[in-house]
């Protein structure tokens, strides 16, 4: 129950397409879900988050959309470009209770946007 | 701000050595964190603190040691390295200073460790 599912584990993606992220979760009580980005040597870094209030969230040209029913969430990068290259990981936490709102994280999607 | 900083940045043991990896952070953070990361596992959450002298196991806490004595520092202790604690180790802080509070972690740039 406090598995988080991503797919795909690899995506390849030309400049200016759309990168699409996925997302699935089982436990409910789940009331935080970001997204990291983390370049090659370097931490993970926050990219965008979003809470189960709101359906979609959006940022420049990232935009994370919630399906709360589905327990399933997405990011998506419009108008991907070479410096979108990175692995994304997504996350989810629950702010009450004994996990101290600790993230669990899926297991990544590396990115490549070719030019 | 150095935000959060962790040393060494490489390190290569021999099985059976010890070590300890350092973490500091100078955002007043009162939660710290650190996670492995193994090729295509994401992140898992070895120990955490929630404050000075508070701390607790996560996912994966076995072979590893943390103490935490002042807010700033967070060093994880390993003992008896072996190969399976080949990975790359990241340290993470973040406010939390209330329930509802602030969730973003923020990340050190690691440290790429590797047991011979």
């Amino acid at each position: 129950q406090q598995q988080v599912k991503q797919s795909p584990q690899s995506l390849i993606v030309q400049k200016g397409g759309i990168s699409i992220i996925n997302c699935a979760y089982e436990n409910t009580a789940f009331d935080y879900f970001p997204w990291y980005q983390q370049f090659p040597g370097k931490g993970p870094a926050l990219l965008i988050a979003i809470r189960p209030d709101v359906s979609e969230k959006k940022e420049g040209r990232f935009t994370i959309s919630f399906n709360k029913s589905a327990k399933q969430f997405s990011l998506h990068i419009m108008d991907s470009q070479p410096g979108d290259s990175a692995t994304y990981f997504c996350a989810a936490s629950q702010s009450y209770g004994g996990s101290q709102g600790n993230l669990i994280f899926g297991k990544g999607t590396k990115l490549s946007v070719k030019p | 701000n150095a935000g959060v900083t962790q040393t060494p940045k490489f390190r290569i043991l021999k099985i059976g050595q010890s070590m300890t990896l350092q973490c500091t952070q100078d955002m007043n953070h009162n939660y710290m964190y650190w996670y492995r990361q193994d090729p295509g596992m994401g992140l898992k959450l070895i120990y955490y603190s929630v404050g000075a002298g508070i701390t607790d196991k996560g996912e994966v806490p076995n072979g590893y040691n943390v103490s935490r004595s002042t807010t700033e520092d967070f060093p994880l202790r390993l003992e008896l390295a072996a190969p399976s604690q080949t990975s790359v180790y990241f340290c993470a802080s973040t406010p939390r200073a209330t329930k509802v509070g602030t969730d973003t972690q923020y990340f050190g740039p690691g440290t790429r460790l590797t047991v011979l």
